[in-house]
């Protein structure tokens, strides 16, 4: 079954960077795009950006460029998503979805809070 | 940038009742329009992509329609699991993607 599996929770300082896996299983990797979203408390979802698993390509919200860097591993069947100078707005639940071609994002990762605090 | 706008932002109904959510695009987006469940402390869940079409293991008390600009997300009659909220998502212009606010249903 198609899994996906997030690395644990983090607490940053301010100005900080922070790195997010995930790790997917049970399906070819290289086959679907990745998309990152975050919620923050209370808030809706909001898209970041997005990766072929297949060549690499990458597309970011306007909003992040400059700030967010995905990436990934196809050795490891694991995507990345790097944020860097982090402010506590930053503070929020970040997922990884799979996108499966015509059927949309099917699948989501479990989530990883990131929290940003002095 | 595409923007979504649900409706209501919260409702209020009863086990068996049928309930409807709107979802109105800033711009025509064809059928390119998903919708999602999300429980408290829990990711979301994929329910309908291309507007109308159940992701696999959705029951059929949920459905989807609309194209261009105005959507809905139509659930026949309500099981206790269903009270979650409800987030429609735009992926027209892929793979910028773009969420609406949410719908909280309550009971």
């Amino acid at each position: 079954q198609v899994q996906l599996v997030q690395s644990g929770a983090e607490m940053k300082k301010p100005g900080a960077s922070v790195k997010v896996s995930c790790k997917a299983s049970g399906y070819t990797f290289t086959s679907c795009a990745m998309h990152w979203v975050r919620q923050a408390p209370g808030q809706s979802l909001e898209w970041m950006g997005w990766i072929n698993a297949a060549n690499g390509d990458t597309k970011y919200s306007q909003k992040f460029q400059g700030r967010v860097t995905i990436t990934r591993d196809t050795s490891a069947n694991t995507a990345y998503m790097e944020l860097s100078s982090l402010t506590s707005e930053d503070t929020a639940v970040y997922y990884c979805a799979r996108r499966s071609g015509y059927y949309g994002i099917d699948y989501w990762g479990q989530g990883t809070l990131v929290t940003v605090s002095s | 940038d595409i923007q979504m706008t649900q409706s209501p932002s919260s409702l209020s109904a009863s086990v068996g009742d049928r309930v409807t959510i709107t979802c109105r695009a800033s711009q025509g987006i064809g059928n390119y329009l998903a919708w999602f469940q999300q429980k408290p402390g829990q990711a979301p869940k994929s329910l309908i992509f291309a507007a109308s079409a159940l992701q696999s293991g959705v029951p059929s008390r949920f459905s989807g329609s609309g194209s261009g600009t105005d959507f809905t997300l139509t659930i026949s009659s309500l099981q206790p699991e269903d009270f979650a909220t409800y987030y429609c998502q735009q992926y027209n212009n892929y793979p910028l993607i773009t969420f609406g606010q949410g719908t909280r249903l309550d009971i």
